[in-house]
């Protein structure tokens, strides 16, 4: 696609719902990141995904979150047992290779209530 | 822990003044350098990227590395109203993966 694609752009849940957040990367793009941005707060890193692997998850900030990417392509971001304090934009990255300055999608705005 | 700082800002200048805008890290690995702008409410957009140390030009744009400083900075000359944004600078970290970002700096230009 032209950009890289997030959906749904906005989600409302209730506290202890699972929800799946979708980002669709840019053709050919093999890096693929998500972080997350929460009101007032810079963007905190998640995950980064070359190809399907992911060589680090260190930012995922409990065992709640987890993140797959299928095809080299778009990637899913779930979320177990939402709670308050996971209220934030998601936001979904994607580089032609590693880092060359990212193109960033128009996020999923969280709302856990 | 590896860190990108800036001042939070705002940084208030008038139409067709320069704004500087700074940042220091802290991972001396480090050797990529961006810089991303921010509407309010939207995704950031890559402005840009610095690797050497010196200045970079880009239009209104100038990007200057200090690699023994350890410091990024940006200057935009010619401000416009719709510079008014928040600017945020990241450092790539040493494996090359994955960007760190500094909470940014709130950037308004008076008409």
């Amino acid at each position: 696609g032209a950009g890289v694609s997030q959906s749904p752009s906005n989600k409302v849940t209730e506290k202890g719902k699972d929800v799946e957040l979708r980002c669709d990367p840019i053709s050919g793009h093999t890096a693929l990141y998500w972080y997350r941005q929460s009101l007032g707060q810079g963007l905190e890193f998640l995950i980064y995904f070359q190809g399907n692997s992911a060589p680090d998850k260190s930012g995922l900030p409990s065992d709640r979150f987890s993140a797959e990417r299928t095809g080299g392509s778009v990637s899913t971001l779930t979320i177990q047992r939402t709670q308050q304090e996971d209220s934030a934009v998601y936001l979904c990255a994607s580089t032609p290779d590693r880092v060359y300055g990212y193109t960033f999608g128009s996020g999923t705005r969280l709302t856990v209530v | 822990q590896k860190e990108v700082e800036q001042n939070s800002g705002p940084l208030s200048v008038p139409e067709g003044a320069i704004a500087s805008l700074n940042c220091t890290y802290s991972d001396r690995g480090s050797q990529s350098f961006f810089w991303y702008r921010q509407y309010s409410g939207k995704s950031p957009e890559l402005i840009m990227s610095i690797y050497s140390n010196g200045d970079k030009e880009d239009g209104r744009f100038t990007a200057q590395l200090n690699k023994a400083s350890q410091y990024v900075s940006l200057l935009i000359r010619d401000s416009q109203p719709s510079d008014s944004a928040t600017y945020l600078c990241a450092a790539a970290n040493s494996g090359y993966s994955t960007l760190t970002f500094g909470k940014g700096t709130m950037l308004l230009v008076s008409p």
